[in-house]
């Protein structure tokens, strides 16, 4: 199955500032590339996704860009708020087969 | 519909017990994923299947552990016998054809093996 690496494994941001979370993934075939938010004691939900047709997505605060030659996709997050707070999951699935990356803590100060 | 549903929620059981978790995914999708979550490991595909059939269980980290899918709206995990160390969050997760569309979870089973 696809791996996907993921940095950093934590984040600090001020409340208000900008975060940004990269995965890299080395199956030049994945054409799919999810973003999913775990709050504290939740489950994973999908916030964001964008297919390899597209450089950019945007939905709000966040966004997601992709870079297919470089093999690697970001999420964006602006304006952070407390409630961004929570662990966030990259995946770039091959087929089937949906493995996610090892996380990012993303801490967000008031 | 409900989500993706999971049962039991918490489950906490001696060391040597078998132990199963169900989960019926979202009515309509054709893949199905089971994960184990813990700190120290993150969340760890144990297997999947689409279409009912099991295509990968390279996850599964040892024989004690099983999967079944009998129909496209229920599939179990099995551990027989647990050990303390199987503790983790379990989370079932469908999704319709899998790797091009995003998965839904349910709310996951809390394990506890004493």
């Amino acid at each position: 199955g696809e791996n996907v690496e993921q940095h950093p494994s934590t984040l600090s941001v001020q409340e208000g500032d900008s975060a940004v979370i990269k995965c890299t993934y080395s199956d030049s075939a994945s054409n799919y590339f999810p973003w999913y938010k775990q709050e504290l004691g939740k489950r994973p939900q999908l916030i964001i996704d964008i297919r390899s047709n597209v450089g950019e997505k945007k939905d709000q605060r966040i966004a997601v860009t992709l870079n297919k030659t470089a093999k690697h996709f970001s999420l964006h997050i602006t304006e952070t708020q407390p409630e961004d707070s929570a662990v966030y999951f990259c995946a770039a699935p091959r087929d089937n087969d949906m493995r996610f990356g090892a996380g990012t803590r993303l801490t967000v100060k008031p | 519909d409900a989500g993706v549903i999971q049962s039991p929620r918490h489950e906490v059981t001696e060391m040597g017990q078998e132990v199963t978790l169900r989960c019926k995914p979202i009515s309509g999708h054709n893949s199905l994923f089971w994960y184990r979550q813990t700190m120290m490991r993150g969340l760890e595909l144990l297997i999947y299947f689409n279409n009912n059939v099991p295509i990968d269980d390279s996850g599964m980290p040892e024989d004690r552990f099983s999967a079944k899918m009998p129909n496209a709206s229920f599939s179990t995990l099995k551990i027989q016998p647990s050990e303390p160390r199987d503790s983790a969050v379990y989370f079932c997760a469908s999704s319709f054809q899998g790797g091009i569309q995003g998965a839904f979870f349910g709310q996951g089973t809390r394990l506890t093996v004493v």
